[in-house]
């Protein structure tokens, strides 16, 4: 069965403190791992498609990277506007599978 | 462009009725799929359909009805409403299907709670 698993489930940052979010998958025949950014009471905004491991992409403080087993979510120099759930997702063989999420709240 | 668009936003429903909630994308995706939101879990697909007239059951499909007429619409039907269906309700398309490596478009959800 699929599964995809995010830690921590919450992490509380001082602004400009660098941290990185996990997202660990077990998924048959990877497709692409999803990165979401969802603020509250909104709808997952999408942020970045990873296709196999090695690969990296990056957008403003935001970077991505993805081995076999896990994709990471790095978070150079945070502001506040960063705070946010982040949502991991996985698709396989098996339909699009979400992770619980990381609640992030970056303090100025 | 208004991408993905939900109504109504927030409901109240007593135990034992019935709602429609509405979505609607104006991508001429021909994807689109209802997902819940719990807390401590992770967004679950209940129906999805992969072009107008195809409708499939997603993981948690139970108390719920589907329909796709047109490309645009993809109601999602409540038929008797529990507290158990509390919840977020996200509506999502792409332009490719449920295996897909294409993201996602999702709508802001309807926050229903059944009382």
């Amino acid at each position: 069965e699929d599964q995809v698993t995010q830690s921590p489930e919450a992490l509380r940052l001082q602004e400009g403190e660098s941290s990185s979010l996990n997202c660990s998958y077990t998924v048959s025949g990877l497709r692409g791992l999803f990165w979401y950014r969802q603020d509250p009471g909104k709808g997952p905004e999408f942020l970045f498609t990873l296709y196999s491991a090695g690969e990296e992409k990056e957008k403003e403080r935001l970077k991505a990277t993805l081995t076999k087993k896990e994709s990471f979510l790095h978070i150079t120099a945070p502001k506040p506007e960063d705070s946010a759930t982040y949502l991991c997702a996985s698709t396989g063989r098996r339909a699009l599978t979400f992770g619980s999420g990381t609640r992030l709240q970056v303090q100025p | 462009n208004a991408g993905v668009t939900q109504t109504p936003k927030f409901q109240v429903l007593k135990t034992g009725q019935s709602m429609t909630l509405q979505c609607a994308q104006d991508m001429n995706h021909e994807y689109m799929s209802w997902y819940r939101q719990d807390p401590g879990m992770g967004l679950r697909l209940i129906h999805y359909s992969v072009g107008a007239g195809i409708t499939d059951q997603g993981e948690v499909p139970n108390g719920y009805n589907v329909s796709r007429s047109t490309t645009e619409d993809f109601p999602l039907r409540l038929l008797s409403a529990a507290p158990s269906q509390t919840s977020v309700y996200f509506c999502a398309s792409s332009p490719l299907g449920l295996y897909s490596n294409q993201p996602q478009h999702f709508g802001d959800g309807t926050r229903l709670s059944i009382l």
